[in-house]
C-alpha cells in the first residue's frame, strides 16, 4: 500500500498567518491527490483536486501544489474558520490512503 | 440534494458482526464508485473499502481484508458494509462517501463529493 507522511501532526498559528502543511508518498503519485478540511464532529469537507486545482467554492487562500511524492497544501492567511484538521488522499492506488492529518489551532 | 445515510451501527462483542448500510438519494446511485472511511474517536481518517458502480471490482484497506465485504443494491439505492471478527481496532464512526470522476488536462481526477453523517460502531465487552 502507498503510505502517507503528513507533517506536521499539529501547529498552533494566528490569524492571518501562512500555513503550510505537506504530504510526502511513499511512492509516486503523479497528481493523483487531494486534501479535505474536517471541523469538530463534521465530515470532511473536499478543498484541492488533482494536487493543485481548487474544488469551486473554496476561498482562494487555499492552494495545493506538488507532483509524484511530495505535495504542499498552503493557506497563505489563515482565517478564524480555516482552524481545523486538514487530510491529503492519495487516489492513484488502490487501497487509496489518507495522510495522518495536520491539526490546525490558535495561537 | 444528495444524502447519504449511514445506519446499523451499534455496540457488539469483540469477534462479532454487523452490517452497516448507507441509503443514497438525490443522485443516480447506480453510476457512481461508493466507499467507506473511518475514523476513530480521536483519531484521524481511514480508508476502507470501495466498490465500482455496478459491484464489479472491489477494493479493501489490508487492515480489514478478509473480515468486511462491501456490496450494493442498486435496485434499492444502498451500500453496504459487512464487518466481521471485529475487535476494538474496529470500533469507529463509519462514513459512507460518494466518489465524484471527470477529466482535466492532466488525465482522470477522482475525490470524494458527498459524505454520510457517519455510523458509530462501538467493540466491546
Amino acid at each position: 500500500d502507498i503510505q502517507m507522511t503528513q507533517s506536521p501532526s499539529s501547529l498552533s498559528a494566528s490569524v492571518g498567518d501562512r500555513v503550510t502543511i505537506t504530504c510526502r508518498a511513499s511512492q509516486g503519485i503523479r497528481n493523483d491527490l487531494g486534501w479535505y478540511q474536517q471541523k469538530p464532529g463534521k465530515a470532511p469537507k473536499r478543498l484541492i483536486y488533482a494536487a493543485s486545482s481548487l474544488h469551486s467554492g473554496v476561498p482562494s487562500r487555499f492552494s495545493g501544489s506538488g507532483s509524484g511524492t511530495e505535495f504542499t497544501l498552503t493557506i497563505s492567511s489563515l482565517q478564524p474558520e480555516d482552524f481545523a484538521t486538514y487530510y491529503c488522499l492519495q487516489h492513484n492506488t488502490y487501497p487509496w490512503t489518507f495522510g495522518q492529518g495536520t491539526k490546525v489551532e490558535i495561537k | 440534494e444528495v444524502h447519504l445515510v449511514e445506519s446499523g451501527g451499534g455496540l457488539v462483542q469483540p469477534g462479532g458482526s454487523l452490517r452497516l448500510s448507507c441509503s443514497a438519494s438525490g443522485f443516480t446511485f447506480s453510476t457512481y464508485s461508493m466507499h467507506w472511511v473511518r475514523q476513530a474517536p480521536g483519531k484521524g481518517l481511514e480508508y476502507v473499502s470501495a466498490i465500482s458502480y455496478n459491484g464489479g471490482d472491489t477494493h479493501y484497506a489490508d487492515s480489514v481484508k478478509g473480515r468486511f465485504t462491501i456490496s450494493r443494491d442498486n435496485s434499492k439505492n444502498t451500500l453496504y458494509l459487512q464487518i466481521s471478527s471485529l475487535s476494538a481496532e474496529d470500533t469507529a464512526v463509519y462514513y459512507c462517501v460518494k466518489e465524484e470522476s471527470g477529466r482535466s488536462p492532466s488525465g482522470l481526477i477522482y475525490y470524494f463529493d458527498y459524505w454520510g453523517q457517519g455510523t458509530l460502531v462501538t467493540v466491546s465487552s
